[in-house]
């Protein structure tokens, strides 16, 4: 069975500070795809990240970065030195198979991040 | 291209009535996802198609609900005798396997449903 595991549901932080988003998954496939996606509170999923079981380097964008370690299925997102907009909820997901391109997601549950000023 | 648009954003329904909401892709994505999403949960896929066929149902997706995408564009999801479970924020999705996106899917702003 595919399965995504956020076992954080709320994180709440003062801005500035560096937080990390915890994803697990479990899937026998052995191409995926896996994504992050945050929510606002306008309710749109905003694409963050999309990475290959291929591939394990970890990948950094701005504030943004990302650990894939397929060892320990886990697919980790950390923002640096927070800020009030990054408050969302945030979703890792799962795509069963890297061959059907765009292929239906399993999400986990979302962790709600909150950045006080 | 202004992306996927839901409508209506939102429903007020009672229970027992019928409701349909409307769904329009990006234009060149071949595939349309509908998702349903209760409060604090992630989405839960529901079904999708490619062009007009509609490949895939979740058990999620009772008798009471139905999908289509005529002609391969705008999608439409029925819901029969509506209940008070089916109060949820539905989502729709695009993507397209043709060119193998890198970004996946897009998705729309989505429709929440109140089954009063």
């Amino acid at each position: 069975a595919q399965k995504v595991t956020q076992a954080q549901t709320e994180i709440s932080v003062v801005e500035k500070e560096d937080v990390t988003l915890d994803c697990v998954y479990e899937t026998r496939d052995t191409t995926y795809y896996l994504f992050w996606y945050k929510q606002p509170p306008s309710g749109e999923l905003v694409f963050l990240i999309r990475r290959n079981s291929f591939d394990e380097q970890n990948e950094i964008s701005g504030r943004y970065s990302w650990n894939f370690q397929k060892s320990t299925s886990s697919f980790n997102f950390t923002i640096t030195a927070s800020q009030v907009v990054d408050s969302a909820v945030y979703f890792c997901a799962l795509s069963p198979t890297i061959y059907n391109q765009g292929g239906k997601l399993i999400f986990g549950q979302g962790t709600e991040l909150s950045v006080k000023p | 291209d202004t992306g996927v648009s839901q409508d209506p954003r939102h429903k007020i329904t009672k229970r027992g009535q019928n409701v349909t909401f409307r769904c329009d892709p990006i234009s060149e994505h071949n595939r349309l996802y509908w998702y349903r999403q209760t409060l604090g949960q992630g989405p839960e896929f529901l079904t999708y198609f490619q062009n007009e066929a509609q490949l895939e149902k979740s058990r999620l997706l009772s008798d009471r609900f139905s999908a289509e995408r005529p002609k391969g564009s705008f999608s439409t999801l029925e819901i029969q005798r509506t209940e008070q479970g089916d109060s949820a924020m539905y989502l729709c999705a695009s993507s397209n396997t043709n060119e193998g996106s890198l970004y996946g899917y897009t998705f729309g702003s989505g429709t929440r449903l109140t089954v009063v």
